[in-house]
């Protein structure tokens, strides 16, 4: 069973709509969320959450982590061609010393002019 | 620059051959990670590694074999018994200190002919 699941798989948008991704993850000790967003090759950081309820912000994009309900969502506002790429979720779980980084399917959108 | 570096960018492979993928990086980070990505599959954990001379399967270690017998380097070794190896390869690390994001490689695509 996957442990974190991205919702939607794929998303298409017109430039200036807004968008909401989310993520749902099932770990046994949480340490982190992080957000990525992959356009060619390497993945790009955008986030990383740690407590509930605190909305991190970069410009147009704005995360939050619910740690009750086990879930984080990306939005991103007045959408931009620029902003298309896959968006990964990745959880970090700690077990004993070790530290494992889970990711999710992705999301992939596609903003069109 | 810091950062990691992943070589080479493109790897072709006969079938039945093993192949060594590099990974290096010196930001002196303590946990390093390979992920292989396919079509629509996000990226799988294949192995990973905290400390120097010890490592921990993934999700999907089978065919696969690294080592790390120095903090800056975790190559992967495709094998033989790795029955579908074509995909994208990242590698990936991140320091023990909170709050550290994980930096990724621009990755290595390999394909069996």
């Amino acid at each position: 069973e996957d442990k974190v699941v991205q919702s939607p798989l794929s998303l298409v948008v017109h430039e200036g709509d807004t968008v909401t991704l989310n993520c749902s993850y099932e770990v046994t000790n949480f340490r982190s969320l992080l957000w990525y967003k992959q356009e060619k090759k390497a993945p790009t950081f955008l986030f990383m959450l740690t407590s509930s309820g605190i909305e991190k912000k970069s410009g147009r994009l704005s995360s939050i982590l619910d740690k009750k309900e086990l879930f984080s969502i990306l939005n991103i506002t007045a959408t931009q061609t620029g902003d298309s790429a896959v968006y990964l979720c990745a959880v970090e779980e700690s077990g004993g010393s070790n530290y494992k980084l889970t990711f999710g399917k992705g999301t992939l959108l596609t903003v069109n002019p | 620059d810091g950062g990691i570096t992943q070589s080479p960018k493109y790897l072709f492979r006969k079938e039945g051959q093993n192949v060594t993928l590099s990974c290096e990086q010196n930001l002196n980070h303590d946990a390093m990670y390979w992920y292989r990505q396919d079509p629509g599959q996000g990226l799988r954990l294949i192995y990973y590694s905290q400390i120097v001379n010890d490592f921990q399967k993934g999700d999907i270690a089978e065919g696969y074999s690294v080592s790390r017998e120095k903090k800056e380097s975790f190559p992967l070794t495709v094998t033989s018994a790795q029955k579908n190896p074509t995909a994208f390869y990242l590698c990936a690390s991140r320091s023990w200190t909170e709050g550290i994001k994980a930096f990724f490689g621009q990755g290595t695509r390999l394909t069996v002919v």
